[in-house]
């Protein structure tokens, strides 16, 4: 057990729709980094939070939107779903310096209709 | 850009046999480079860090990697394999500029035949 929280673990929603993911980090981390993980691309950097504050963007839709809370949980944001969202996704934890380890949570598994 | 490479999708071993899952990597910094492991339908699991402090790196489960900066190669082995260690392994490499962030190789899945 990593200690980083998703929820849910599976969501089936349909096309148009909007869905919100949540992760909890492990105590003491700052940093909270979203992947997708789908078969055609593989695992990919969304974005990442630092203290409530975004500090960097990978390959994340404008569909897509992030936040960090005070209490430093994130949520993910995908809205205006399409089929090709189906994926895994991921959230990870540091505690925030460079070249750390991330820690990730068990996922959560998105099935667009 | 950081980019990974990992020469093989997919490597067949027989249990007791050694492992090797072949990485290379590019980097513009001194990068960190990691070693993830991912059974099937759970979450990614490190198993071991590079981070200039020595270049043979020991991880859990007895794996192990060797850094090689002269041929930017960061190869994952284990000398005797088991059943457990039938799953997916992703070399990540890290930038340790400001954003910290990974890009993953495409991962290599492993299986372990008896």
């Amino acid at each position: 057990d990593s200690g980083v929280t998703q929820t849910p673990k599976h969501l089936i929603t349909a096309t148009g729709q909007r869905v919100t993911l949540r992760c909890s980090p492990r105590s003491g981390d700052l940093s909270v980094y979203w992947y997708q993980q789908s078969l055609d691309q593989g695992l990919q950097f969304l974005i990442h939070y630092y203290n409530g504050e975004e500090r960097a963007k990978g390959n994340i839709l404008e569909r897509f939107s992030a936040q960090q809370f005070p209490d430093l949980h994130s949520e993910l944001n995908l809205s205006s779903l399409e089929l090709g969202d189906s994926a895994l996704y991921f959230c990870a934890s540091s505690v925030g310096q460079p070249g750390e380890t991330q820690y990730f949570g068990p996922g959560t598994r998105l099935l667009v209709l | 850009a950081q980019s990974v490479t990992q020469l093989d999708s997919h490597v067949s071993v027989s249990e007791g046999t050694p492992v090797l899952l072949r990485c290379n990597y590019s980097s513009s910094y001194s990068p960190s480079l990691f070693w993830y492991v991912q059974h099937p339908n759970k979450g990614l699991q490190l198993l071991l860090k590079y981070t200039s402090a020595a270049t043979l790196v020991k991880g859990i489960n007895g794996f192990e990697a060797e850094f090689k900066k002269s041929e930017t190669s960061f190869h994952l082995t284990k000398p005797s394999a088991h059943m457990s260690d039938a799953a997916e392994y992703f070399c990540v490499v890290s930038r340790d500029n400001y954003g910290q962030n990974f890009v993953f190789g495409p991962g290599t899945r492993l299986s372990v035949l008896p």
